[in-house]
């Protein structure tokens, strides 16, 4: 099964700070890569996915991932924070080629909290 | 176009209990997922679906039970709640697999005493 690793799970930053979130993923084939925000007491919704072509991939609210198969990782990064941004982020895989019964499934992290100070 | 909504949004169970927690979506989407999330857990799968009638094992189905009689609806069923099955419960769909974006609803919170 895929493996996602969030490192930090728990990221504080100042408003107008940059904001990086890390996370690397296990296997050999490039998976698709996306990127989830969870606002306290909702549910999750994409921020950005990777699945072909440009490896910087922009997203909603001003965020960006770049994909670097070498380093097999997919951070996410924002250049200035906001308060609205205070959330917890996911990190999620999917398998681009059949390992027996996992295509369609979203592997996630373990998710990192981001607080934003004023 | 409401996406995708759960019910109920939260319930409090006693071991031994059951329940359903019923999962609709608006959106004509083949597959259906449902989700357990815990502190520090991430998300974890329970069962999925891949179109009506169809329905099969994530990575914790045990104690749960699915069913997809309906495109739009997918049932998630506890026939007798245990403390360890206290969580937040996510319901997601998308068109496809792979790349499609899953869509999740907002969540069911349930306490199992």
């Amino acid at each position: 099964a895929q493996s996602v690793t969030q490192l930090g799970s728990h990221v504080s930053v100042s408003e107008g700070a940059l904001v990086l979130l890390r996370c690397n993923y296990s296997s050999s084939v490039p998976p698709y890569l996306f990127w989830y925000v969870q606002y306290p007491n909702q549910g999750l919704q994409l921020l950005l996915k990777y699945t072909t072509g440009a490896t910087l991939v922009k997203g909603i609210n001003g965020f960006e991932a770049e994909f670097k198969k070498s380093e097999t990782s997919f951070h996410l990064t924002k250049p200035s924070a906001h308060m609205s941004d205070a959330a917890e982020y996911f990190c999620a895989v999917s398998d681009r080629v059949d390992r027996g019964s996992t295509l369609g499934r979203l592997y996630f992290g373990r998710g990192t909290q981001l607080t934003v100070w004023p | 176009n409401a996406g995708v909504t759960q019910t109920p949004k939260f319930r409090v169970l006693k071991t031994g209990q059951s329940m359903t927690l019923l999962c609709a979506q608006d959106m004509n989407h083949e597959y259906m997922y449902w989700y357990r999330q815990d502190p520090g857990m991430g998300l974890r799968l329970i069962h999925y679906s891949v179109g009506e009638g169809t329905t099969a094992k994530g990575e914790v189905p045990d104690g749960y039970n699915v069913s997809r009689l309906k495109k739009q609806n997918f049932l998630l069923g506890l026939e007798s709640a245990a403390p360890s099955q206290t969580s937040v419960y996510f319901c997601a769909s998308s068109y496809s697999w792979g790349p499609d974006t899953q869509y999740f609803g907002p969540g069911t919170r349930l306490t199992v005493l």
